[in-house]
């Protein structure tokens, strides 16, 4: 199984700032890779596929980048929506998940 | 709108089965594969297995070979998922989600989640 690793576990962050997630793969997982957000009481929402593809509807501010087994997400001016949960997730062997980043204010 | 709506809460015996319902609104329900996942308190998500509506075919995740069903009902446009023998392990809320695109193995609309409840 492909374990996805996500760093920081936390990120505390003011409105306006730069976020950058970090997801790690155990091994290459070429560009079948994802991010999610996921709001306190909602289902997960798809921001990112292919690595680096906005999902339909995602606004710009949001960006991911990698290839292999290092992957980035960045929130480039922090909206008050956007503090959240973030997973990131991969489909080149199976479908499995990171355990998450809490994007909190500061 | 794309609407993937679920059933209800759901507390179980162990041994006991489950059987939980999405219902798919503001698509054709045939033109993507409906998945299924969970998330445990304090767990990662997990994918658990698919569903084609347009012609049945599934697909599961090993951890869950045999204790997993996953059918459709073209005519409501709605897709279940049976999970078996259930134990404590199994508490956690359960998603259907709808695939991006064509076996992309992406997930956009997810359902509202429900909620399942393995206690003695």
């Amino acid at each position: 199984e492909i374990v996805l690793t996500q760093s920081p576990a936390t990120l505390s962050l003011s409105p306006g700032e730069r976020a950058t997630l970090s997801c790690r793969a155990s091994q290459s997982v070429g560009t079948y890779f994802a991010w999610y957000q996921q709001r306190p009481g909602q289902a997960p929402r798809l921001l990112i596929y292919d690595a680096s593809n906005r999902a339909t509807g995602i606004p710009a501010r949001f960006s991911g980048s990698g290839s292999g087994t290092d992957f980035t997400l960045t929130i480039s001016s922090l909206e008050p929506e956007d503090f959240a949960v973030y997973y990131c997730q991969q489909r080149s062997n199976w479908y499995t998940f990171g355990q998450g980043t809490k994007l909190e204010i500061k | 709108q794309v609407q993937l709506v679920q059933s209800g809460a759901e507390v179980k015996k162990p041994g006991a089965s489950v059987k939980l319902s999405c219902k798919a609104s503001g698509y054709i329900f045939t033109t993507y594969i409906i998945h299924w996942l969970r998330q445990a308190p304090g767990q990662r998500l997990e994918w658990m297995g698919w569903v084609n509506p347009a012609n049945g075919n599934i697909r599961y995740s090993l951890k869950f070979q045999g204790r997993i069903t996953t059918t459709r009902d073209t005519s409501a446009s709605t897709a279940y998922m049976e999970l078996s023998s259930l134990r404590s392990e199994d508490t956690a809320i359960y998603y259907c989600a709808r695939d991006y695109g064509d076996h992309l193995y992406y997930f956009d609309y997810w359902g509202q989640g429900t909620l399942v409840t393995v206690s003695s």
